[in-house]
């Protein structure tokens, strides 16, 4: 498809498991962003990848939450223990790269832990 | 320290009605961008407008403006003759050189038929 596509778009799990959240960004884009929208508030930032490599994971709240893109392209956000406090919409992102570019993002999944 | 503000939590108009969203930033960066972007009910963050620090032009789209002011650190977006599909959440976000992407909380707009 033409824009960036997130998969499930939707997750109910339980607490203490394991998910995983795919993004597929638009074609030729290299760089890629997760971030993660709480209810009522603002994307907050998780992770950036240009190419494979993560050039930013400042935002990764702890080492539960791990990101990966193997081949500069699909990526996948990995949440291990899940806590209910992990609940929300998780939002991939992408943009030809560079600081002055545009990020468009997918629809989100999102995430229930109960 | 980076942080965006939209002071404006909600705001309902009714149709027809132009309406104007706050937003006021912070960033010590000479260089840096400003965005708004569009969060229907559906979820997806639309892209509506990208400006550089250095292009303190307005801009107009159609029913939609905006107003850069670097004196005032602010970044207003303001919608004309409002219609019932601009209801939304609008998101203002900020982007330094070297820094990630910060977003303001937002603001839901509902406007009445």
């Amino acid at each position: 498809g033409a824009g960036v596509s997130q998969t499930p778009s939707n997750k109910v799990t339980e607490k203490g498991k394991y998910v995983e959240l795919r993004c597929d960004p638009i074609s030729g884009h290299t760089a890629l962003y997760w971030y993660r929208q709480s209810l009522g508030q603002g994307p907050e930032f998780l992770i950036y990848f240009q190419g494979t490599g993560a050039a930013d994971d400042s935002g990764l709240p702890n080492d539960r939450f791990f990101a990966v893109r193997p081949e500069g392209s699909v990526s996948t956000l990995k949440i291990q223990r899940t806590e209910r406090g992990d609940s929300a919409v998780y939002l991939c992102a992408s943009s030809q790269g560079g600081f002055e570019e545009t990020q468009y993002f997918g629809p989100g999944t999102r995430l229930l832990v109960l | 320290a980076q942080k965006v503000t939209q002071a404006q939590t909600e705001i309902s108009v009714v149709e027809k009605e132009d309406v104007t969203l706050d937003c006021v930033y912070e960033t010590r960066d000479t260089t840096y961008y400003l965005f708004w972007y569009k969060q229907p009910p559906s979820g997806e963050l639309v892209f509506l407008i990208r400006r550089n620090s250095f292009d303190e032009q307005n801009e107009i789209s159609g029913r939609y403006s905006w107003n850069f002011q670097k004196s005032t650190s602010s970044f207003n977006f303001t919608i004309t003759a409002s219609q019932v599909v601009d209801s939304a959440v609008y998101f203002c976000a900020l982007e330094s050189y070297g820094q990630n992407f910060v977003f303001g909380p937002g603001t839901r707009l509902s406007v009445l038929p």
